[in-house]
């Protein structure tokens, strides 16, 4: 499959801390995209890292991308309760379809 | 506020049935989409459209049809539910030429009795 792959599958953290998230996917992307998924709803676009990007910030997000190693994380900081959701990582293969993982559910305490 | 407006939020329906899923969004994008999320599954994509009239098939077409008349308005068809078309279905879309982020619809829950 050419799904892309989050670990760990579930994260539960306190309020304050920092939350991680891997992706690794197998073939050539253009780009690698970090969705959020609030319980029952749709997704919303968090970042887009392109190939020959190595890191992006937006706010509290930091995403890393190895493209050599196949593989991006999403660092989320000083979380928030209102970070709770799943979060997905979503490989573009160099076409205009995306493919997703299978998300990282994250739950932050208060 | 741009948006991407699913028709219904909770659906059900017979077995049998022929059910139209209906997406319009209004920001003009070209490219529009439909994908169906199961738990443990992620999300698969179904169909997906590039223009209007155009429709390309995604991972899972197998008992759906869609349709594509109106740039704005992407359609998703069951042609005869059955029980395992039970699903969370998100439309998105996003403009084309890659390196853009898509925008979904809030989801309809499909439940198939």
């Amino acid at each position: 499959s050419q799904q892309g792959e989050e670990d760990p599958q579930a994260l539960s953290i306190q309020e304050g801390e920092n939350a991680t998230m891997n992706c690794s996917y197998k073939t050539s992307i253009n780009n690698l995209q970090w969705y959020r998924q609030n319980s029952g709803r749709g997704l919303v676009h968090l970042i887009l890292i392109r190939s020959n990007e190595r890191e992006k910030h937006s706010g509290r997000l930091r995403v890393t991308l190895d493209t050599s190693k196949k593989s991006s994380s999403l660092l989320i900081t000083a979380s928030r309760a209102a970070d709770t959701a799943s979060y997905f990582c979503a490989t573009d293969f160099n076409t205009d379809k995306l493919i997703f993982g299978t998300g990282t559910r994250l739950q932050v305490f208060p | 506020d741009v948006k991407v407006t699913q028709s219904s939020r909770y659906l059900v329906k017979r077995t049998g049935e022929k059910v139209f899923l209906e997406c319009v969004q209004d920001m003009d994008h070209e490219n529009m989409f439909w994908y169906r999320q199961d738990p443990g599954l992620g999300l698969r994509l179904i169909y997906f459209s590039y223009d209007v009239k155009m429709k390309e098939k995604g991972d899972i077409p197998e008992g759906y049809s869609v349709s594509r008349e109106k740039k704005e308005r992407f359609s998703l068809i069951l042609e005869s539910a059955s029980t395992n078309q039970t699903s969370m279905y998100l439309c998105a879309s996003n403009f084309a030429g890659g390196d853009y982020g898509y925008t979904f619809g809030s989801g309809t829950r499909l439940t198939v009795v």
